[in-house]
């Protein structure tokens, strides 16, 4: 239950295409969904991050969609370009109530590959 | 300034080696955390320090020891690896908890021979 998973493994897109990366998760106590991305040889880094309480957030060319009653999430990379070429990964984490047992649940990661 | 400082980047070490991985934030967080990630994987949680003291252990063997010295340092202490141990070890922290944005070091780069 505590499992998030994503697809696809891997993308090909072509520069000034549009990047979808899904994730779906089975705990519905899940209440903070980011998404990392990771450059070879680098720590992951925060891309964006949604709460249940909206459906849709947009910030410059990435949006995350959230469908809470489907459990699943997405990320869209609008307009993409070589340098968004990447490993993806979605998470998920709650806020517990007895601090310091919450903790990110990532999924298995997209490596996306965006071409000239 | 949002960063997350780490030495060393690369390590290399023997079966009987002791050595220790060093992190370093100074943005004020309360929640610090060591993974480990291997190749083509996810970042797999090993330890959470909330304000200064251990609160999740994931199970990880006794031959890594975790320590927080103070708020703004966290050291993984190493003995006695095995060869199934090398991969890349992530510090992180957060402001609180895992529901505020965890930043993420660059790493160091492990390698037990």
């Amino acid at each position: 239950q505590q499992q998030v998973k994503q697809s696809p493994q891997s993308l090909i897109v072509q520069k000034g295409g549009i990047s979808i990366i899904n994730c779906a998760y089975e705990n519905t106590a899940f209440d903070y969904f980011p998404w990392y991305q990771q450059f070879p040889g680098k720590g992951p880094a925060l891309l964006i991050a949604i709460r249940p309480d909206v459906s849709e957030k947009k910030e410059g060319r990435f949006t995350i969609s959230f469908n809470k009653s489907a459990k699943q999430f997405s990320l869209h990379i609008m307009d993409s370009q070589p340098g968004d070429s990447a490993t993806y990964f979605c998470a998920a984490s709650r806020a517990e109530s007895n601090f310091g047992n919450e903790k990110l649940t990532f999924g298995t990661g997209t490596r996306l590959t965006i071409i000239p | 300034d949002t960063e997350v400082t780490q030495t060393p980047k690369h390590l290399v070490m023997g079966m009987t080696n002791k050595k220790s991985l060093k992190c370093e934030q100074h943005m004020g967080h309360r929640a610090m955390y060591w993974y480990k990630q291997k190749a083509k994987k996810p970042p797999e949680l090993m330890f959470v320090y909330s304000y200064e003291k251990l609160s999740i252990n994931e199970s990880v063997p006794s031959r890594f020891s975790p320590e927080c010295p103070n708020s703004s340092l966290l050291n993984l202490h190493l003995h006695a690896l095995q060869p199934e141990d090398s991969a890349l070890y992530l510090c992180a922290s957060s402001q609180r908890t895992s529901t505020d944005t965890q930043y993420f070091g660059p790493g160091t780069r492990l390698t037990v021979l």
